[in-house]
């Protein structure tokens, strides 16, 4: 059974450009989240997308949205690229109705020079 | 509202020595309650679950947790530590009130490293 793939693994960019990440989920899930992981703040939920609706949203700038397409793979879009973006994202999905087992990715990290 | 504070930020154990990582949480309602263990370079990985059945719990690599409700703990032990156990290890628990759907309050790690 596959795993949480995540593309791109690394990627550079600049401020001020914008970027989107891929997350395909395990086979059968439907429940997809994003969290952000820094050294400083360390996880943060992002938001939660389940049947392409976004079923939960975390603290995070309107310059950070997402999308679930209907065949469970999600994108996340991150506008207007600002330093402090620099992170490692993760993706992880779920079964609906289960006790919040979260299936992570390896992440997308993400360096803004 | 939920919240999970991990004591310690580093570990430091002997190889063949007790492994033992804290965890105290705040939850409003019964909470579900998780431990991940992240190696260099990779997402986390689900060492074991706690959902209101037995308080301890066993996982995977030898890992076990107790649930103490009236310490609101849920630490994490090894009875004994092996070199491939050095990584950083993640408490979380569900922030959501029906304890469903993928948002986790994780605490802020704690990185364990083991000397041979």
């Amino acid at each position: 059974k596959a795993g949480v793939t995540q593309t791109p693994r690394y990627l550079i960019k600049t401020r001020g450009q914008q970027v989107t990440l891929s997350c395909s989920p395990i086979s059968g899930h439907r429940s997809v989240s994003w969290y952000q992981q820094t050294p400083g703040q360390g996880l943060q939920f992002l938001f939660e997308y389940f049947s392409e609706t976004q079923r939960n949203k975390g603290n995070f700038p309107g310059r950070f949205s997402g999308r679930q397409f209907s065949n469970s793979r999600s994108e996340m879009n991150v506008s207007t690229l600002e330093l402090g973006d620099s992170a490692l994202y993760l993706c992880a999905s779920s079964l609906e109705g289960g006790a919040n087992v979260l299936t992570f990715g390896a992440g997308s990290r993400l360096t803004v020079l | 509202a939920q919240s999970v504070t991990q004591l310690g930020s580093h570990v430091s154990v002997s190889e063949g020595a007790l492994v033992l990582l804290r965890c105290n949480y705040s939850s409003s309602v019964p909470p579900y309650l998780f431990w991940y263990v992240q190696y260099p370079n990779q997402g986390l990985q689900l060492l074991l679950k706690y959902t209101s059945a037995a308080t301890l719990v066993k996982g995977i690599n030898g890992f076990e947790a107790e649930f103490k409700k009236s310490e609101t703990s849920f630490h994490l032990t090894k009875p004994s530590a092996h070199m491939s156990d050095a990584a950083e290890y993640f408490c979380a628990v569900s922030a959501s009130v029906l304890r469903q759907g993928g948002k986790l309050i994780f605490g802020q790690g704690t990185e364990l490293s083991v000397k041979p």
